[in-house]
């Protein structure tokens, strides 16, 4: 069983629509998560990071993390071209970031 | 403020040979990683280290070895490079809150 899984995708919404991404972990004692943006060919870049249950708003972002449930999701509210991308999500347990391996978004205009 | 510097960008090598990826933080991070991302795998951590002097194995760490040199550096060396370790390597340190990522190497073993 791997550590972080995610949908591969690709996940296609249309411009305007929520697009909603989801990542389950298998280490019960996984401390904080993080959700990542990765363009074609650049680094990826932090949109979120979450360590309690609920949600955590920044700005069109919504992270979701249920513990019980061992899952971490990221909403993304009117959604733009401009946010197709793959978004990683990230497990921290301890001193160990295990990624899992993405999920393609694409927005169609 | 740099962040994390890798050198270099771009390497082609053969098999066989042996070379070391560098990379560098200026932002006086402890925890420091190496990930290792192949089409359809994300991000695969390699080797990462805590802090300085200690280092621990990842997801997939076989035909590798790294160096804590200081604080600042952290080094991810191939011995014996095989077709198989042609993949995008990325360095990154962090904080409790974010991981700051390098701009990557991308190296070819042909």
């Amino acid at each position: 069983q791997k550590e972080v899984e995610q949908n591969s995708g690709p996940l296609s919404v249309p411009e305007g629509a929520i697009a909603s991404l989801n990542c389950t972990y298998s280490d019960r004692g996984s401390q904080s998560f993080f959700w990542y943006r990765q363009y074609s060919g650049k680094s990826p870049e932090l949109i979120m990071f979450i360590y309690s249950n609920g949600d955590k708003e920044d700005g069109r972002f919504t992270a979701q993390l249920n513990k019980a449930s061992q899952y971490v999701s990221l909403l993304i509210r009117d959604s733009q071209p401009s946010d197709s991308a793959t978004y990683l999500c990230a497990v921290n347990n301890g001193n160990k970031l295990v990624f899992g391996a993405g999920t393609i978004l694409r927005v169609k205009s | 403020n740099a962040g994390v510097t890798q050198t270099p960008k771009f390497q082609v090598l053969k098999t066989g040979q042996s070379m070391t990826l560098q990379c560098a933080q200026d932002m006086n991070h402890n925890s420091m990683y190496w990930y290792r991302q192949d089409p359809g795998m994300g991000l695969r951590l390699i080797y990462y280290s805590a802090s300085e002097g200690t280092t621990d194995k990842g997801e997939v760490p076989n035909g590798y070895n790294v160096s804590r040199l200081n604080k600042r550096e952290f080094s991810l060396r191939l011995e014996s490079a095989a077709p198989s370790q042609t993949s995008v390597y990325f360095c990154a340190s962090r904080t409790y809150t974010e991981a700051f990522f390098g701009q990557g190497t991308r190296l070819t073993v042909v």
